[in-house]
């Protein structure tokens, strides 16, 4: 009964390489969001999407491009991965329409790139 | 600009009581939100504040007066597991759930 999932939690790659994260939420909730935290920690947005449509898209490389096929799940994918890449990201899912706005957070996908 | 200011660190004692602070500018303002985050694992929710005033949950209280741009998250009766980071966030109004982070405190609850 996971609220927000993420797959896979680590993944270790070369440069130059391309991978995927999955994000799923069971919660309802009609906007997902990316966020990459680095390693002092700091969490910033990378992307969001309100029912499949972008609403969201920071100053973030083309390398890194967001989908969602449906408003349950949001997958990044990121071509040509650099060693500045090497972080963690989240996936968080909120209700944007209401009175409660808090995001509930996946449990995180460790990228190393070597 | 956005900026969002929290001490980098803080420690206080098992039993205490430890106020931490955010202070915060951002164009526009639709409440501020504490996360918790114990390392290696995800941040989870503790308390939104949109009006002024207190809000109190349990062990944990948060205050917001948005005339000051400033918060403070205000922990009691201090236990071990709190040690952990604790995120100071402002949701950006009109931007779609837009959540702008500080850069987090490290609390260490000592014995």
């Amino acid at each position: 009964d996971t609220a927000v999932s993420q797959t896979p939690k680590y993944l270790v790659t070369q440069m130059g390489n391309d991978k995927s994260i999955k994000c799923e939420q069971n919660l309802g909730h009609d906007t997902m969001y990316w966020y990459k935290q680095d390693s002092k920690k700091f969490l910033k947005i990378m992307f969001s999407y309100n029912n499949k449509e972008l609403i969201i898209n920071e100053t973030v490389p083309n390398r890194f491009s967001p989908k969602s096929p449906d408003k349950a799940h949001l997958n990044l994918h990121i071509n040509s991965l650099e060693l500045g890449d090497s972080a963690v990201y989240f996936c968080a899912s909120s209700q944007t329409s209401g009175t409660s706005y808090e995001q509930y957070f996946g449990p995180g996908t460790r990228l190393t790139v070597t | 600009g956005q900026n969002i200011d929290q001490p980098t660190e803080m420690t206080a004692t098992e039993g205490a009581i430890v106020q931490i602070n955010c202070t915060y500018q951002t164009s526009g303002f639709n409440g501020l939100f504490w996360y918790q985050q114990h390392a290696g694992e995800a941040p989870t929710f503790l308390s939104y504040n949109v009006l002024d005033g207190l809000e109190e949950k349990g062990r944990f209280s948060s205050f917001l007066s948005r005339s000051k741009g400033y918060s403070y998250l205000l922990l009691k009766e201090l236990q071990m597991k709190d040690s952990a980071s604790y995120l100071c966030a402002v949701m950006i109004y009109n931007q779609g759930g837009k959540l702008i982070f500080g850069q987090g405190t490290e609390l260490s609850v000592k014995p």
